[in-house]
């Protein structure tokens, strides 16, 4: 089955500098990457997603990179903020299923 | 619209009683995934249900643990007999179905302790 691959577990950056969280996975058949942001305690909330036909996805300070022909999709964030701070997670899925495989997570902690 | 509604929040169980976790989807949603996360840990799939119907159970335990999605009211995921390897934090989820279905939008989670 699918397997998903997040590095690195833990991200500590400047306030301004710029987070990168990469994944991996190993499915083929895999065509939906969607990136969720959890806070302490709280629900995972979408913040982007790509699907296979695109390389890239922006939206506003976070963008999102997709190689299928390596299998691995990364995460970026320019002029981190503080309330940036959260765990990072991506995941993979066939096209029409919510059954996603989540990464590990990335804490990211954004240092003012 | 509230969102996907969970309950409730908290659930203290002591070994060998049952849990009942509640899912309401958002509105106009027909699709209801459970997922488990363990501490510092991503979330893992258990089920995918609609309406009446186990779409995709694989994730699922295969005893103790039971899902179920009825024509009225909330999905339930129900785990009997708890264990304390039970303690997590169960999330539910909502899609519309259709060409987005793989877009999930999460409640807030019940926060299961067993003793």
């Amino acid at each position: 089955g699918e397997n998903v691959e997040q590095h690195p577990s833990t991200l500590s950056v400047q306030e301004g500098d710029s987070a990168v969280i990469k994944c991996t996975y190993s499915d083929s058949a895999s065509n939906y990457f969607p990136w969720y942001k959890q806070e302490l305690g709280k629900r995972p909330q979408l913040i982007i997603d790509i699907r296979s036909n695109v390389g890239e996805k922006k939206d506003q300070r976070i963008a999102v990179t997709l190689n299928k022909t390596a299998k691995h999709f990364s995460l970026h964030i320019t002029e981190t903020q503080p309330e940036d701070s959260a765990v990072y997670f991506c995941a993979a899925s066939m096209s029409n299923t919510g059954k996603l495989i989540f990464g590990q997570g990335t804490t990211l902690q954004v240092k003012p | 619209n509230a969102g996907v509604m969970q309950n409730p929040r908290h659930l203290v169980r002591r070994r060998g009683q049952e849990a009942r976790l509640r899912c309401s989807p958002m509105k106009g949603h027909s699709h209801v995934y459970w997922y488990r996360q363990l501490p510092e840990e991503g979330l893992k799939f258990m089920v995918y249900l609609q309406k009446e119907n186990i779409i995709d159970e694989s994730g699922m335990p295969k005893e103790r643990f039971s899902a179920e999605f009825p024509k009225e009211g909330p999905s339930i995921l129900r785990i009997q007999q708890v264990v304390r390897g039970d303690s997590a934090a169960y999330f539910c989820a909502s899609s519309p179905g259709g060409t987005v279905n793989e877009k999930l939008f999460f409640g807030s989670g019940t926060q299961l302790s067993v003793l």
